[in-house]
């Protein structure tokens, strides 16, 4: 298995921008995590899909933040419009569920918004 | 929510020394607290968990202790090697398998 796979790597844009970053999980697992990482706030909980169904999105910051899983084999984080203080690392992660809630983190997308 | 608590932001040791990094959560319902390991440029990786029906777990150099009744449990590194440089982030759950993060601990184990 390749793991959990997080597009793009990399993305910069200019303030008022529409990102989208995407990720694919790891095939079977029923839980879906999207994380932001900064120096000031750590790792926080954005939403999480349980079997495709968003379960909690009390962590999305603005209603600028949209996320989506339109089946199980995929998952985007839509910013529309961008800010600078969106700058940060956004990863992905996927969980088996079933009593397993090891967490399996994508690359990330390092994004920044100029 | 549960809100996960972690000291120090950064540590320092020596090459041998132990390592201690603590944390506490505010939810008594919480009942699994892993700890992962991130590495420069990394990804977070899960290095050991504990649930709340346990008091302490070991692995090889790692161990992590929990403290029910005080809400709080710590990661136990001994004979610290350069390759723990890194940062260490505690979570705890209460929700099923949502995990809630501390901060992070910058470990830097000099040679």
């Amino acid at each position: 298995d390749a793991g959990v796979i997080q597009s793009p790597r990399h993305e910069v844009t200019e303030m008022g921008q529409e990102v989208t970053l995407r990720c694919k999980p790891i095939s079977g697992h029923d839980y879906l995590f999207w994380y932001r990482q900064t120096m000031m706030r750590g790792l926080e909980l954005l939403i999480y899909f349980n079997n495709n169904v968003p379960i909690d999105d009390s962590g999305m910051p603005e209603d600028r933040f949209s996320a989506k899983m339109p089946n199980a084999s995929f998952s985007t984080l839509k910013i529309q419009p961008s800010e600078p203080r969106d700058s940060a690392v956004y990863f992905c992660a996927s969980s088996p569920g079933r009593f397993n809630e090891k967490l399996f983190f994508g690359s990330g997308t390092q994004l920044s918004v100029l | 929510g549960e809100n996960v608590e972690q000291h120090p932001s950064t540590l320092s040791v020596q090459e041998g020394d132990s390592a201690v990094i603590k944390c506490t959560y505010s939810d008594s319902a919480s009942n699994y607290f892993p700890w992962y390991k991130q590495e420069l440029g990394k990804r977070p990786q899960l290095i050991i968990d504990i649930r709340s029906n346990v008091g302490e777990k070991k692995d090889q150099r790692i161990a992590v202790t929990l403290n029910k009744t005080a809400k709080h449990f710590s990661l136990h590194i001994t004979e610290t090697q350069p390759e723990d440089s890194a940062v260490y982030f505690c979570a705890a759950s209460n929700s099923g398998y949502a995990l809630n993060f501390g901060k992070g601990t910058s470990l830097l184990v000099t040679p």
